[in-house]
């Protein structure tokens, strides 16, 4: 079945840094991906989707790429702010039409000022 | 307008106690999921509702947990039963048809 897991469970970086954080993915025909924001004691917050027939794609201060030969998707975010402190999901759509989300663990991003 | 909305935000219950989470998803979403979380733990798939679909209902842990959606909107996850270690944050989620899903802000279960 699908499995979608992070390859760090923390990451730290300086304020004004850029940050990267990584996902992988099992299923080769997973055809939707979404990165989602979770801040201590709130629900999940969309940030952005890629769709597998994209490699890229932004949008304000992230951008996510994916890379399907490796199945490997990955979210930036620009110049790091307190704010951004939260743990981050990626999610994906197991298959082309279905809707059921797929969560990974989550990388819990840290702002060091 | 209005997100998706879970209650009751916190719930206290003994062993052996059946609960009810209510969520009432966004006006018009077709699709809503429920999800466990459990501390410092991702997302654990429950169930999904799509329309008038049968649910698909993989990710339910046990033959105590049950959930319905009725009239395609208000949907009630109930827990017969509860153990210790159903205490955990579960979150209800509704999309329009599209993939993306808005999240509540979960309820949070402790079973004492």
């Amino acid at each position: 079945g699908e499995s979608v897991g992070l390859h760090l469970p923390t990451l730290s970086v300086q304020e004004g840094d850029n940050s990267i954080i990584n996902c992988a993915y099992s299923n080769s025909a997973s055809d939707y991906f979404i990165w989602y924001k979770q801040e201590s004691g709130k629900g999940p917050q969309f940030i952005i989707d890629i769709r597998s027939n994209m490699d890229k794609r932004q949008g304000q201060r992230v951008t996510v790429l994916l890379n399907k030969t490796v199945k490997h998707l990955s979210l930036q975010i620009a110049a790091t702010q307190p704010g951004d402190s939260a743990v981050y999901f990626c999610a994906g759509a197991p298959a082309k039409g279905a809707q059921k989300l797929v969560f990974g663990q989550g990388t819990r991003l840290t702002i060091n000022p | 307008g209005a997100g998706v909305s879970q209650s009751p935000s916190n719930k206290v219950t003994e062993k052996g106690k059946d609960v009810e989470l209510r969520c009432d998803p966004i006006s018009g979403h077709t699709a809503l999921y429920w999800y466990r979380q459990s501390l410092g733990q991702g997302l654990e798939f429950l169930i999904y509702f799509q329309g008038n679909s049968a649910p698909d209902k993989s990710g339910l842990p046990s033959d105590r947990f049950s959930a319905e959606r009725t009239g395609g909107s208000v949907s009630t996850l109930t827990i017969q039963r509860t153990q210790q270690e159903d205490s955990a944050v579960y979150l209800c989620a509704s999309s329009p048809g599209q993939v993306e899903a808005f999240f509540g802000q979960g309820t949070r279960l402790t079973v004492v």
